[in-house]
This record gives structure tokens, sequence and C-alpha cells, in this order.
């Protein structure tokens, strides 16, 4: 079945700077690559998705790019903001309908 | 409109005992999935669900989970005789399977956090 490694675990970066987190995955059928942002107790909310038919895809301060030769997919942050502290999922949709997800990052924005 | 809803947001259960945990999707969503997220980890894959059929229930951990959706659209997510390793947060998300860009989106609800003891 479908494997899915995320990296780093934990991230902490200054308000501003920038963020990328990195997933590889391991089912070359994999066709559809969400991102979700978990805050403390709360639901895991979808932030940005990309189709394995599109290399980049951007809204407004976060981005994903894929790359299917290398099966990896990164989320982009740019002008982090304490509000953008959470626990970022990355998944990848297989042959089957359900989402294998990462294990998860933890970004911490300081002032 | 109203995202998905589940019920009930805490369950404490005594070990041995049986618990059910209901979720109702977005109106309209075909397909519903149930996940088990432990503390710390992202969320694992139960079973899966396209309108009344159980399509996927390669991840059950045991037949003590049992999973069903008899109308097509609220589901339930039952546990027999729950054990320690039980304890996570069960989490529904549904899916609209028609065409066009919202396909595969999951929209998670926020879980139920069962406690066994």
């Amino acid at each position: 079945g479908e494997n899915v490694e995320q990296h780093p675990s934990t991230l902490s970066v200054q308000e501003g700077d920038s963020a990328v987190i990195k997933c590889t995955y391991s089912d070359s059928a994999s066709n559809y690559f969400p991102w979700y942002k978990q805050e403390l107790g709360k639901r895991p909310q979808l932030i940005i998705d990309i189709r394995s038919n599109v290399g980049e895809k951007k809204d407004q301060r976060i981005a994903v790019t894929l790359n299917k030769t290398a099966k990896h997919f990164s989320l982009h942050i740019t002008e982090t903001q304490p509000e953008d502290s959470a626990v970022y999922f990355c998944a990848a949709r297989g042959t089957a309908s359900k989402l294998t997800f990462g294990t998860g990052t933890r970004l911490q924005v300081t002032l | 409109g109203a995202g998905v809803s589940q019920s009930p947001r805490y369950k404490v259960a005594k070990r041995g005992q049986d618990v059910a945990l209901r979720c109702d999707p977005i109106s309209g969503h075909v397909s519903l999935f149930w996940y088990q997220q432990a503390l710390g980890q992202g969320p694992e894959f139960l079973t899966y669900f396209q309108n009344e059929a159980q399509l996927d229930k390669s991840g059950l951990p045991s037949d003590r989970f049992f999973a069903e959706r008899p109308e097509g659209s609220v589901s339930t997510l039952k546990i027999q005789r729950t054990q320690q390793e039980d304890s996570a947060v069960y989490l529904c998300a549904s899916s609209f399977s028609g065409r066009g860009r919202k396909l595969y989106e999951q929209y998670f609800g926020p879980g139920t956090r069962l406690t066994v003891t």
C-alpha cells in the first residue's frame, strides 16, 4: 500500500520568514495530494491540494509543488505569521479512495 | 453551509464496554470515510462508504470494529468490547464524488475523542 513520509517533524521559524515542509510517497499511481492544517484539539482543515497533472499551485501565501518523477511534494508558506503555528499533514490518494497521511510537522512561528 | 458533524465529542468508556460514534456528513456528499488519529500522529484510514455501500474496510484493526451507513447519509462506527489501545480521536470525513474541481477533497468533522479506562 501507499506510504507517505514527511519531514521535518518540527519546524521553528521567525515571523516573516518562509517555511518548507517536504513529503515523499511510494505509490506511483497516486494522483491527489492535499495538505491539512490542524490546530490543537481541532479538526484537520484542508488548506491546499494538487493533482498529479499539475506541477505547482499557489494560493496567496501558500504554495505546493509536485515532482512526480521523484515522488515528492512540498508545502511552502511565505511571510509566516503567528497564526500559521499548527501541525501540518501531507497526504496522498492512491488507487483506493482513501488518504494516506504523513506523520505531521509541528510549525512554530515565533515573534 | 453546515460542515461535517460528529457526536459525541468526548466519550469515556470502561474497558469491555461497547461504544457507538456518529457522523453526519455534509449534505449531498456521497463518500464518507472514518479515520483514527492517535496522539501526535496523522489520521489513519479505517473504512470508506460510497452511499450505503462499504467499499473498503481494510483499515479496521479488528473484528471488534464495525461501521454502517444504512441510508447513505449518517454513519455509525461501533467498537465492541473496547480496549485501552482503542483510545484515540475518531475522525469522519466526507467527500463529494461528482465531477469537477472538488473531486477528491475530503472535509473532516471535529472528531470524537475516545478514552478507554
